[in-house]
C-alpha cells in the first residue's frame, strides 16, 4: 500500500464552526506532514510530526490544531477559521523525515479542499 | 533561506512537441524530488534524484540533476495532453524535516 488518504475531500464551514480533516497512511511511515496550498502557488510547510511528535510548527495560527494519535494517522482540528483560510490542505508522509535515510522523499493524499464561508 | 526558481513558469505547446523545465538554486541539496500535480489533487511524486550528475528516465521523461546538486532539469519526449499539471521540484537539506519547493511550472499541452 503506497497510498496517503484523506477525509473529507471538500469541506465548507462557517467561520464559528469546529471540524477536522484527517489523514491516513499505511507505508510504515514515521514523519507525517500537513501543507496548505493556495491555487496556482506551490505548497506550504504548516505541521511535522516525527514518530508521532510535533517537531515543527510553522507558526500556524492556534485556530488549526494538529493531533497525530498513532504513527499511521494524522488530524487538523479547525476552529473559528477565517475566509482567507480557504484552501488546498494536504498531508504527506516520508519514511523518516530526519537521520536514518539521506533523503525526504514525501508522498502525498489527494488533499482537503477547504471553504470557509 | 534556500530558494528553488523554476522556469518557464508557464508553458503551453502543442502536442508532440518537446520541452524542457528547469529547477535552479544557489544552495546544495542532498537530493531532488520531481512532482506533478493536477488540477484540485495532491502531488504525485515522479522521481527522485540522489547523486550529482544522475539522469534518470520515466517513459518519456528525463530528469537530471546538476553536478553540484544545485540544479536539475525535466525534459519530455513527444508531449502528450496527458502531461498536463503543475510540475513541482523541490529539494532537500541533508536530513531536515522541510523541503523547499520549487516555484512551479504550469503545463498546458494542446491536443
Amino acid at each position: 500500500d503506497t497510498e496517503v488518504t484523506q477525509t473529507p475531500k471538500h469541506l465548507v464551514m462557517g467561520m464559528t464552526n469546529k471540524k477536522s480533516l484527517k489523514c491516513e497512511q499505511h507505508m510504515g511511515h514515521r514523519a507525517m506532514y500537513w501543507y496548505k496550498q493556495k491555487a496556482k502557488k506551490p505548497p506550504e510547510l504548516m505541521f511535522v510530526y516525527s514518530y508521532e511528535k510535533l517537531s515543527i510548527n510553522e507558526s500556524v495560527p492556534s485556530r488549526f490544531s494538529p493531533e497525530c494519535p498513532n504513527s499511521s494517522l494524522l488530524n487538523l482540528h479547525l476552529h473559528a477559521l477565517q475566509p482567507e483560510d480557504s484552501a488546498l490542505y494536504l498531508c504527506a508522509s516520508s519514511q523518516d523525515g530526519q537521520g536514518a535515510l539521506s533523503y525526504n522523499e514525501q508522498f502525498f493524499g489527494p488533499g482537503t479542499r477547504l471553504t470557509v464561508l | 533561506t534556500q530558494l528553488l526558481e523554476q522556469s518557464p513558469q508557464f508553458l503551453s505547446i502543442q502536442e508532440g512537441e518537446n520541452l524542457t523545465v528547469y529547477c535552479n538554486s544557489s544552495s546544495v541539496f542532498s537530493s531532488l524530488q520531481w512532482y506533478r500535480q493536477e488540477p484540485g489533487e495532491g502531488p504525485v511524486l515522479l522521481v527522485t534524484v540522489v547523486t550529482g550528475g544522475e539522469v534518470k528516465k520515466l517513459k518519456r521523461l528525463t530528469f537530471q540533476f546538476g553536478d553540484a546538486r544545485k540544479d536539475s532539469s525535466l525534459h519530455i519526449t513527444a508531449a502528450q495532453p496527458g502531461d498536463t499539471g503543475l510540475y513541482l521540484c523541490a529539494g532537500d537539506d541533508f536530513g531536515n524535516e522541510k523541503l523547499t519547493f520549487g516555484t512551479g511550472t504550469r503545463l498546458t499541452i494542446i491536443p
